[in-house]
């Protein structure tokens, strides 16, 4: 299985409610990434988890909270957002190690109104 | 810091024709140096990587490479394009485990 899978594929919400991103891998991968894509922009780092542990937070602020509750998933968890937030927000993993390629999932399409 | 610049925002190309995506990196260390494509609505995917050795990389779909250090650069190509290429195209260095991705190039392959 080389898959990376997200749900949900879209998501509306709206600036006071709470939802969570999902991802999944079982590529035995002990690195794992959360990025936000803007339309014709490359994607953007936020975090990386190195085995289950938060090892970078790119200066995300708060009102994102990410979540690694064992090897094979990560959440993404939102509260309060505001509209510029409405983005492609990818999930990634990958083996440890500074040559390892990024498998990415398909994204989740936020739109927040 | 380590950063790879993209040199075409957008590309048009005919079907069958050949194409080339340019990617010049900067930086003074060993670097690892990416392809991704990204289809519409789609996440990325890996399409080639060069880590060490060969100059010229094989990717999928019919793509390669070629690691120039003397220009700091790393082209990517394809001698005939499909209409199933039209796509995003993001070259990408790493540093430890952070990939830095390029403004991308917006390939559009017309019949």
């Amino acid at each position: 299985d080389t898959e990376v899978t997200q749900t949900p594929k879209h998501l509306v919400m709206g600036m006071t409610n709470k939802k969570s991103l999902k991802c999944e891998q079982h590529m035995g991968h002990r690195a794992m990434y959360w990025y936000k894509q803007k339309a014709k922009k490359p994607p953007e780092l936020m975090f990386v988890y190195s085995y289950e542990k938060l090892s970078i937070n790119e200066s995300v602020p708060s009102r994102f909270s990410p979540e690694c509750p064992n090897s094979s998933l990560l959440n993404l968890h939102l509260h309060a957002l505001q509209p510029e937030d409405s983005a492609l927000y990818l999930c990634a993993s990958s083996p440890q190690g500074p040559t390892a390629s990024q498998y990415f999932g398909p994204g989740t399409r936020l739109l927040v109104l | 810091a380590q950063s790879v610049t993209q040199l075409d925002s957008q590309v048009p190309v005919f079907e069958e024709a050949p194409v080339e995506l340019r990617c010049n990196y900067s930086s003074s260390v060993s670097v690892y140096l990416f392809w991704y494509v990204q289809y519409p609505n789609q996440g990325l995917q890996l399409l080639l990587k060069y880590l060490s050795g060969s100059t010229l990389v094989k990717g999928i779909n019919g793509f390669e490479a070629e690691f120039n250090k003397s220009q700091t650069s790393f082209h990517l190509r394809k001698p005939s394009v499909h209409i199933s290429d039209t796509a995003e195209y993001f070259c990408a260095v790493t540093v430890d485990y952070k990939l830095s991705f390029g403004a991308g190039t917006t390939v559009t392959v017309r019949a």
